[in-house]
Order: C-alpha cells, then sequence, then structure tokens
C-alpha cells in the first residue's frame, strides 16, 4: 500500500517552454501534497505544499507564478514548470500524506528528473 | 528551531556490521520522526518511523533509538548488506495533517562487500 506515482520520470524540453508534472497518490486518498526539489547529492527542500481544493503555500523564495501547483482532487496534484529555463533543471518530487498507524506519514513518489536546454 | 541536523555525512561499514545515523533536532514540537531511504535516482522511501513517546522501534534489521530529553534519535541498521548502500535522511515535523517534514542533509552509507 501507499504507492505513489510520478510522471514523466524524465522530461527534456527547451528553454521558454512549459512542463507539466503529475503526482498520484494510487491507493489512499491524500489531502495534502508536497512538492520538493532536490539537486545532486544534496537534501529535499520543499517548494509547496498543496491541499486539496485549495491554492498552494509556497516557500520563501520559490516563484509561485513559474511554479503553478494544482491539486484537483484527493489523487492528483500537478507541478507546471512555466517558461523553463535551464536553472530550472532539477530532480523534483511530489510527497503524498497519509495515516498510517495513527501517524500521518509522507509517501514520496519516484521523482522526475527535469532537463531544460 | 526548524532544524535537524544529521551526521555523519558519510559512513562506510563493512559487510554484517552496524550502521549508525544520527540526527539532532532543536524544535520541541516535532512529535514524529521518520527515517527514509534514497537509491540514485529513485524518490527516499519511508523505513521507519517513532514517535515521542517510545524510546525505540525496531522494524527487521532497522531500529530507531530516541532520546526525548537530548532531542536525538538516531537509525541503527543491523547486519549491513551492500544492498543497503544508499542515502538516509531523517526528518521531524509536528505529527498533524498539513505539516511537511523537515529533513537533514543526508547520509551516504556504503557497505563494502
Amino acid at each position: 500500500g501507499a504507492v505513489v506515482s510520478q510522471h514523466p520520470s524524465r522530461v527534456i524540453c527547451k528553454s521558454g517552454t512549459s512542463v507539466k508534472i503529475e503526482c498520484r497518490s494510487l491507493d489512499f486518498q491524500a489531502t495534502t501534497m508536497f512538492w520538493y526539489r532536490q539537486f545532486p547529492k544534496q537534501s529535499l527542500m520543499l517548494m509547496a505544499t498543496s491541499n486539496e481544493g485549495s491554492k498552494a503555500t509556497y516557500e520563501q523564495g520559490v516563484e509561485k507564478d513559474k511554479f503553478l501547483i494544482n491539486h484537483a482532487s484527493l489523487t492528483l496534484s500537478t507541478l507546471t514548470v512555466t517558461s523553463a529555463h535551464p536553472e530550472d533543471s532539477s530532480f523534483y518530487i511530489c510527497s503524498a500524506q497519509g495515516v498510517a498507524g495513527g501517524m500521518y506519514e509522507q509517501y514520496f513518489g519516484p521523482g522526475t528528473r527535469l532537463t531544460v536546454t | 528551531q526548524q532544524q535537524v541536523k544529521q551526521s555523519p555525512q558519510s559512513l562506510i561499514v563493512q559487510k554484517g556490521g552496524i550502521s549508525i545515523i544520527n540526527c539532532a533536532y532543536e524544535n520541541t514540537a516535532f512529535d514524529y520522526f521518520p527515517w527514509y531511504q534514497q537509491f540514485p535516482g529513485k524518490g527516499p522511501a519511508l523505513l521507519i518511523a517513532i514517535r515521542p513517546d517510545v524510546s525505540e522501534k525496531k522494524e527487521g534489521r532497522f531500529t530507531i533509538s530516541f532520546n526525548k530529553s537530548a532531542k536525538q534519535f538516531s537509525l541503527h541498521i543491523m547486519d549491513s548488506q551492500p544492498g543497503d548502500s544508499a542515502t538516509y535522511f531523517c526528518a521531524a515535523k509536528w505529527d498533524q495533517a498539513g505539516t511537511a517534514l523537515i529533513f537533514g542533509k543526508g547520509t551516504t552509507l556504503s557497505v563494502s562487500s
């Protein structure tokens, strides 16, 4: 149980284009989903917290107009990187929160490797 | 008050040995402490988690030890195997709906055969 999927796993796009990444909780409902960014050999950096049916809350320094997050249902959240530039190249990972054993646990997707050329 | 400090940054252990990774937190409101394992190019996978009302939790070869007064917790991997070679992250948060994990910087474990 507690499986989170992400699509696509890898994407290469040209500078100036937009890319959408989907995150789905496959076997549980997630009222909250999180989006992280990870640089090589570094820890996970929280970008935003997304609650179903409401606007995402962005961390300080994250441009909300560049990283559009939509959480339309209890099993789907999307991250759109608009007008992508090479510095947006990174590993993006989503996480969905579910309840297990009385604890609010976070389960992570497999990640999406974005390369902007 | 939001930091989680993790050590060591890297660790080399012989096959069959015990791997120990330590974390310290500052925010006394934190009440959920998980450990994640991440392989290169993959998302983190939840290994084991603990609440502060318990001093130790064991799942298979993985054990969390928790010291509330010292605000420290650690991961012990018994009988370490080459397949355990990965990056391990500790994390902490206030265990409520909608709150995000605060991660340590990670420990790269290499288990030599």
